[in-house]
């Protein structure tokens, strides 16, 4: 099974500032890979998907990550916080043979006015 | 509706009670997923139902019962719960197979209180 590591349970970052989330996966094959974000007292929500292609992959509310295979990782990363990305933000992975998804653990974005 | 919906949003209950969770999918989709979200600390999955057949249960204690009467439907029976056992208690569902790249699509969640 595939497992997920998130760097940092917790980031804070001023409005204006780039946010960057780290996400490391360990997998042999390029697996399919998500970022996940949660608001308080809601569900999960796609904020973008990587599957094949492309290895630059922009999603919704302007964050987009990069699937970098030699480094197994799938960083989020958004030039500009905006008070309203604060949430939580899940990371997760699946092969390409196995439908379930490993989630990491999830990191905390609180943005400082 | 749309999307994954979740009946009741919010439930307290005694340990003695027996309640239900109720989950609907209108995507079409063939696999539905339970999983358990507690403060600090990461995601469960609790249970799989793969074309209404159940294809894991991760060592769920026996008071949580799950019952997928069809592709649409997911319930959760819940029966002489722990404290231990409030939670946000999230479904799922996605289609499998087919060139579907596994994304979940996740219903809001209910709050469950056991008191």
């Amino acid at each position: 099974a595939q497992s997920v590591t998130q760097l940092g349970s917790h980031v804070s970052v001023s409005e204006g500032a780039l946010v960057l989330l780290r996400c490391n996966y360990s997998s042999s094959v390029p697996p399919y890979l998500f970022w996940y974000v949660q608001y308080p007292n809601q569900g999960l929500q796609l904020l973008l998907k990587y599957t094949t292609g492309a290895t630059l992959v922009k999603g919704i509310n302007g964050f987009e990550a990069e699937f970098k295979k030699s480094e197994t990782s799938f960083h989020l990363t958004k030039p500009s916080a905006h008070m309203s990305d604060a949430a939580e933000y899940f990371c997760a992975v699946s092969d390409f043979n196995d439908y379930k998804l490993s989630f990491g653990a999830g990191t905390t974005v609180t943005v400082r006015a | 509706e749309t999307g994954v919906t979740q009946t009741p949003r919010h439930l307290v209950m005694g340990m003695t009670n027996k309640k239900s969770l109720k989950c609907e999918q209108h995507l079409g989709h063939n696999a539905m997923y339970w999983y358990k979200q507690s403060a600090k600390k990461p995601l469960e999955l609790m249970f799989v139902y793969n074309f209404k057949e159940q294809t894991e249960n991760n060592s769920v204690p026996s008071r949580f019962s799950p019952e997928c009467p069809n592709s649409s439907h997911l319930f959760l029976h819940l029966h002489t719960l722990q404290p231990e056992d409030s939670a946000l208690y999230l479904c799922a569902s996605s289609q499998v197979g087919g060139g579907a790249y596994n994304e979940q699509f996740f219903g809001p969640g209910t709050r469950l209180t056991v008191l």
